[in-house]
């Protein structure tokens, strides 16, 4: 059973706009939701991350918000540029600190 | 630099022909992981290890051995490998209490025919 969704595989935005990203979650036992942005032929690297206790974080271009009643978060990035163009995948922490990770949503964005 | 670096990038191999892949980290990070990513699956946790010799199985640990015999390093054992287990492998490695999550490697695309 996937505990952490992301149910679109991909995104389309045009440069300027803001592109939101989603994403679910089942266990309510999660303190920690982080964003990994990955490029081909990279590993992951860590975007932003929002605890539990907060319902938003802002990190210049990027916002995570969290609903926890709704177990449910998302990413803006504001303005979106080609440049962000890459998977993101959204992660929740469990215990032992270990990250469960979503299939990713593959954004793209036209210049 | 701080960094997470596997070994190799790129592999093929035969099936049932023993391979490790290695990951050794500079940053003095208790944790370290192995993911694998599949198209359509995301990232999914293998094996994950909380220091020195202390390790446990992740979400899909058949077929993988793992040791921590040094807090650097954490390679990846395919005893025998099979051609489900053709796969791109990260490792990563955290700081205890460190809340941004894993410092990710540049991953090893493992083809197994």
């Amino acid at each position: 059973d996937q505990q952490v969704k992301q149910n679109s595989p991909s995104l389309s935005v045009q440069e300027g706009r803001i592109s939101i990203l989603n994403c679910d979650y089942t266990n309510s036992m999660f303190d920690y939701f982080l964003w990994y942005k990955k490029y081909p032929a990279e590993g992951p690297t860590f975007l932003i991350s929002i605890s539990s206790i907060k319902d938003k974080n802002e990190d210049g271009r990027f916002t995570v918000f969290l609903n926890k009643s709704a177990k449910h978060l998302s990413l803006h990035i504001v303005p979106s540029q080609p440049g962000d163009s890459a998977v993101y995948f959204c992660a929740a922490r469990r215990s032992q600190g270990n990250l469960i990770f979503g299939k990713g949503t593959k954004l793209s964005v036209k210049p | 630099e701080a960094q997470v670096t596997q070994n190799p990038r790129y592999l093929i191999t035969v099936t049932g022909k023993k391979l490790t892949v290695t990951c050794s980290q500079n940053m003095n990070h208790e944790y370290m992981s192995w993911y694998r990513q599949d198209p359509g699956l995301g990232l999914r946790q293998i094996y994950y290890s909380m220091n020195v010799e202390v390790t446990d199985k992740g979400d899909v640990p058949e077929g993988y051995k793992v040791s921590r015999k040094e807090k650097r390093n954490f390679p990846l054992i395919l005893e025998s490998p099979s051609p489900n287990q053709t796969s791109l492998y990260f490792c990563a490695s955290r700081a205890q209490g460190m809340d941004y999550g894993y410092t990710f490697g540049s991953g090893t695309r493992l083809t197994v025919v």
